[in-house]
């Protein structure tokens, strides 16, 4: 089945430090692969979104390249800050199946 | 209030309880999903909807029941609560069930089951 694999974290950066967060999949079709974003005690929001392959999604600094040959999604954002805190999920929709990966929790120090 | 919103919010029950959690989105999306949250999980499909009176199994389905009689509303019971259905729940809504459209999520339940 389909699956989606990154790190759990923490990350811990220091304010305006790159960041990446990986992530890879493996899929039977085609599908969209999306970040969504957690913050403390709220529901998930989604941040970008990518539906073909070589797509790059951005939102709010952040960006991440639809990676057909290896398989990747990864976050990136060039300058993070203290906001920036929270827990990100990578994920593949492929028509009405989602599946998360298990969040990542980034931790941004000042 | 627009958008998708969870009842309650928080809630400790007993083991052997019934519970239902409650989920109402204002949009009129066709589909509409239960994921439940744990650590080192993420997020797990509990059940999912297409629409009025269609739903389905998702990657988590015992122990719970759905159902959906109006197309805004899609509460989630548990018959019999157990401890290991400690967990944050989360409601979803989708306009389609096309890849390319985003599911938009509550703000969650907290169960605790004593």
């Amino acid at each position: 089945g389909d699956s989606v694999t990154q790190m759990e974290g923490p990350v811990t950066l220091s304010e305006e430090a790159f960041l990446t967060i990986n992530c890879t999949y493996t899929a039977t079709g085609y599908p969209s692969l999306f970040w969504y974003v957690q913050y403390p005690g709220e529901g998930l929001q989604l941040l970008l979104k990518a539906t073909k392959a070589d797509d790059k999604g951005s939102n709010k600094g952040f960006e991440a390249t639809y990676r057909k040959e290896t398989t990747s999604f990864h976050l990136e954002k060039g300058s993070v800050q203290v906001s920036d805190s929270a827990v990100y999920f990578c994920a593949l929709i492929f028509y009405q199946k989602v599946t998360f990966g298990i969040g990542t929790k980034l931790q941004v120090i000042p | 209030d627009a958008g998708i919103t969870q009842s309650p919010r928080y809630k400790i029950t007993e083991t052997g309880r019934q519970v239902t959690l409650m989920c109402h989105q204002t949009w009129s999306h066709s589909y509409m999903f239960w994921y439940r949250q744990d650590l080192g999980h993420g997020l797990r499909l509990i059940y999912y909807s297409a629409a009025a009176d269609i739903t389905d199994k998702g990657e988590v389905p015992d122990g719970y029941v759905v159902s959906r009689s109006k197309t805004e509303n899609f509460p989630l019971t548990l018959e019999s609560a157990t401890r290991s259905q400690t967990s944050v729940y989360f409601c979803a809504s989708s306009e389609s069930g096309s890849s390319y459209n985003e599911q938009f999520f509550g703000p969650g339940t907290r169960l605790t089951v004593l």
